[in-house]
């Protein structure tokens, strides 16, 4: 069965990284994107962007642009979002999705990655 | 590219139906058949629920329906269960290889 299986909760000072990987199994990782979507507490879904497995292009939304990084690393079918200079609104849950085969819609889930960034 | 908008709440009883909508504009909703709505429990990861405007993924129950008409799409939930109670959010396709989510819609089953 498909699985997405993110890393576990990290605490972070402000200026750090951080880098969140999403493991897939359960299906082939180049067939289709993986989306990452930022959820801050007690808010909303933010789609922050995708990246092509087959190619490894990332495409980010326009805010999201800069301090975040997408990459992969296809000989162990793992996505990954780093985070760079992390500061104290970036405290977040960070999903990963595969995209479903028709395309812009998400069809599997990881578990979801919490950041928190204090001092 | 700014969020679509959903009401924040909406309520119904159980075994009724209730309506989200999801409001967009020409650029977004209006000009394609691209929108999707996803479940959330709290604390647990969203779930797919609709994809392109009406189909259902495989699982899913026919009590979930969606609609699209203009620059607004819908969600209708039927027969209410009370594992229905979650945050709803729809997305869509807003061109340039980018995607756009709803604030959410929090529905209550009374």
């Amino acid at each position: 069965q498909v699985q997405l299986v993110q890393s576990g909760s990290e605490l972070k000072k402000p200026g750090a990284s951080v880098k969140v990987s999403c493991k897939a199994s359960g299906y082939t990782f180049s067939s289709t994107a993986v989306n990452w979507v930022r959820q801050a507490p007690g808010q909303g879904l933010e789609w922050m962007g995708w990246i092509n497995t087959k190619t490894g292009k990332p495409t980010y939304a326009q805010e999201f642009t800069g301090r975040f990084v997408f990459s992969l690393d296809t000989s162990v079918s793992t996505a990954y979002l780093q985070i760079i200079s992390l500061k104290a609104e970036d405290s977040a849950v960070y999903y990963c999705a595969r995209s479903h085969s028709t395309g812009w819609s998400e069809d599997y889930w990881g578990q979801g990655t919490l950041v928190t960034v204090s001092s | 590219q700014s969020a679509l908008t959903q009401p924040p709440s909406a309520s119904g009883s159980l075994g009724q139906s209730v309506t989200i909508s999801c409001t967009g504009t020409s650029s977004d909703v209006g000009s394609y058949n691209l929108v999707s709505w996803y479940q959330q429990h709290p604390g647990k990861a969203p779930k797919f629920m609709i994809y392109e405007v009406t189909k259902r993924p495989s699982g899913v129950p026919d009590r979930f329906s969606g609609s699209k008409s203009g620059n607004t799409a819908s969600l209708t939930v039927s027969g209410l269960q009370a594992e229905d109670e979650a945050t709803y959010y729809c997305s869509s396709y807003v061109g340039n290889y980018n995607l756009v989510f709803g604030g959410g819609t929090k529905l209550t089953v009374l």
